[in-house]
C-alpha cells in the first residue's frame, strides 16, 4: 500500500486566503491524487498528477509534485468558506491508506 | 484501531451473473458506509453512501438499479453488481464512518478486485 501524509494536520485561514497544504510519500509512484471530504461525506476526488508531471491546475486548485523529494503540494487560491473540508493525498497502489489529512477551514 | 474487511477479496465471475462483496466493521458500529471503485492506475471513485437502515445515495452517473446497495445492520454494507459485464470490472473498496469518534474518522477496508469475463 502506499500512504500519503499530508502537512499540516490542521489549517485555518480567512476567506479570500490561499491555503497550501503537502504531502509527502515513501517509494516510487505512477501517479499522485488529492481527495476532499467533507465532514460526514465520502472522499470526492480532486486532481490527479502523474509522476512525469511537475504541476497541473483545476481551477482554483494548483499541484505540484517533486518526485526526487516524494512530496506534492495542493494549494486552493481565492479560498471560500465552502472550501471547509478534510483534504488528503494518496498515492496508486491496489490498496489506498489514506494520511490524516489536512483539515481546513475557511472563516468567512 | 477500528477495522473494516470485505469479502471476497477477489472474485472473478462470468458476464451476465450478479456479485455481491461485504463490507464489515469489525469493532465498531458504522451508521455510514461509503463505497468507491478504482480502475487501474486511476483514482478512487466515489459511487454511493451506504446509510444504516435507509436507501443509499448515488453519485451522478452511477447507475443503482445496476450496484445494488444494502446497509442492513450497523456493521455490515453490502453491494452487489447485477448482470455484470467486462466493464464493470475493476477494484472496489468501501469505508466506514466511526461516528463514536466524532471526527468523522474514514477507515478503509482492503478492496475486493472483481473479474468479469
Amino acid at each position: 500500500s502506499q500512504q500519503g501524509e499530508e502537512d499540516p494536520q490542521a489549517l485555518s485561514i480567512q476567506e479570500g486566503e490561499n491555503a497550501t497544504m503537502n504531502c509527502s510519500y515513501k517509494t516510487s509512484i505512477n501517479n499522485l491524487q488529492w481527495y476532499r471530504q467533507n465532514s460526514g461525506r465520502g472522499l470526492v476526488h480532486l486532481i490527479l498528477i502523474r509522476s512525469n508531471e511537475r504541476e497541473k491546475h483545476s481551477g482554483r486548485l494548483r499541484v505540484t509534485l517533486d518526485t526526487s523529494k516524494k512530496s506534492s503540494s495542493l494549494l486552493i487560491t481565492a479560498s471560500r468558506a465552502a472550501d471547509t473540508a478534510s483534504y488528503f493525498c494518496a498515492t496508486d497502489g491496489q490498496n489506498f491508506v489514506f494520511g490524516p489529512g489536512t483539515r481546513l477551514s475557511v472563516l468567512p | 484501531g477500528a477495522v473494516v474487511s470485505q469479502h471476497p477479496s477477489w472474485v472473478i465471475c462470468k458476464s451476465g451473473t450478479s456479485v455481491k462483496i461485504e463490507c464489515r466493521s469489525l469493532d465498531f458500529q458504522a451508521t455510514t458506509m461509503f463505497w468507491y471503485r478504482q480502475f487501474p492506475k486511476q483514482s478512487l471513485m466515489l459511487m454511493a453512501t451506504s446509510n444504516e437502515g435507509s436507501k443509499a445515495t448515488y453519485e451522478q452517473g452511477v447507475e443503482k438499479d445496476k450496484f445494488l446497495i444494502n446497509h442492513a445492520s450497523l456493521t455490515l454494507s453490502t453491494l452487489t453488481v447485477t448482470s455484470a459485464h467486462p466493464e464493470d470490472s475493476s477494484f472496489y473498496i468501501c469505508s466506514a464512518v466511526n461516528p463514536g469518534t466524532g471526527a468523522y474518522e474514514q477507515y478503509f477496508g482492503p478492496g475486493t478486485r472483481l473479474t468479469v469475463t
